[in-house]
């Protein structure tokens, strides 16, 4: 079976420029969540969804950061204007049951702002 | 807010040498995640701890979930360079959240 998705896989912009990640999670998978990682903060989740439903958002740093999940197979980080300190690698992770089963990540969005 | 504080931070061993990581929780968990991330790849879970004073183990990694579940422990036995990476626990609430510790950075010598 195909894992969680995401593209693209590495992303060098410049500061200013819109950045659009995209995440497929496992079919059949109700919760869909996003990740940032890096080694100041470590692994912070930004936002998670049930059914399509964003339900916590507390972890979206600031207004420039927006999620978007239109239909179960689909969902969308979006940064808009980039800043070097957005650099990091963005996980989208999806599950059953949310937090009472198992994870799955994909293998990253490696973004680097300059 | 509730926290996962993870110990230590960084950890070398020679190869052979045993290794433990620790996780506690300000806050008692529904349920306690261990996952391992290789060096450029991503998370991956390892097991899932439930219930009060829970012990599994996986071939040389034991893992624990305290009596109040607030605390876990990983510790692998005979560590192998096989074992590098960083080991993350992450505690579950009732919320749905699941709250992740910082890790703990293995670094193996042969």
């Amino acid at each position: 079976d195909a894992g969680v998705i995401q593209s693209p896989r590495h992303e060098v912009t410049e500061m200013g420029q819109e950045v659009t990640l995209r995440c497929k999670p496992i079919s059949g998978h109700d919760y869909l969540f996003w990740y940032r990682q890096t080694m100041m903060r470590g692994l912070e989740l930004l936002i998670y969804f049930n059914n399509n439903v964003p339900i916590d958002d507390s972890g979206m740093p600031e207004d420039r950061f927006s999620a978007k999940m239109p239909n179960a197979s689909f969902s969308t980080l979006k940064i808009q204007p980039s800043e070097p300190r957005d650099s990091a690698v963005y996980f989208c992770a999806s599950s059953t049951l949310g937090a009472e089963n198992t994870i799955y990540f994909g293998e990253g969005s490696w973004l680097t702002v300059v | 807010g509730q926290q996962v504080m993870q110990i230590p931070q960084y950890q070398h061993v020679q190869e052979g040498e045993d290794f433990t990581t620790y996780c506690n929780s300000s806050t008692t968990l529904s349920n306690i995640q261990w996952y391992k991330q290789r060096p450029g790849g991503h998370p991956v879970f390892l097991i899932q701890l439930v219930k009060s004073g829970e012990v599994k183990k996986q071939k040389r990694l034991t893992f624990q979930f305290g009596e109040a579940k607030k605390n876990s422990s990983l510790h692998i036995t005979a560590t192998q360079t096989t074992d590098v990476g960083t080991y993350f626990c992450a505690g579950g609430s009732t919320l749905g959240r699941l709250y992740f510790g910082r890790g703990t950075q293995l670094t193996v010598w042969p």
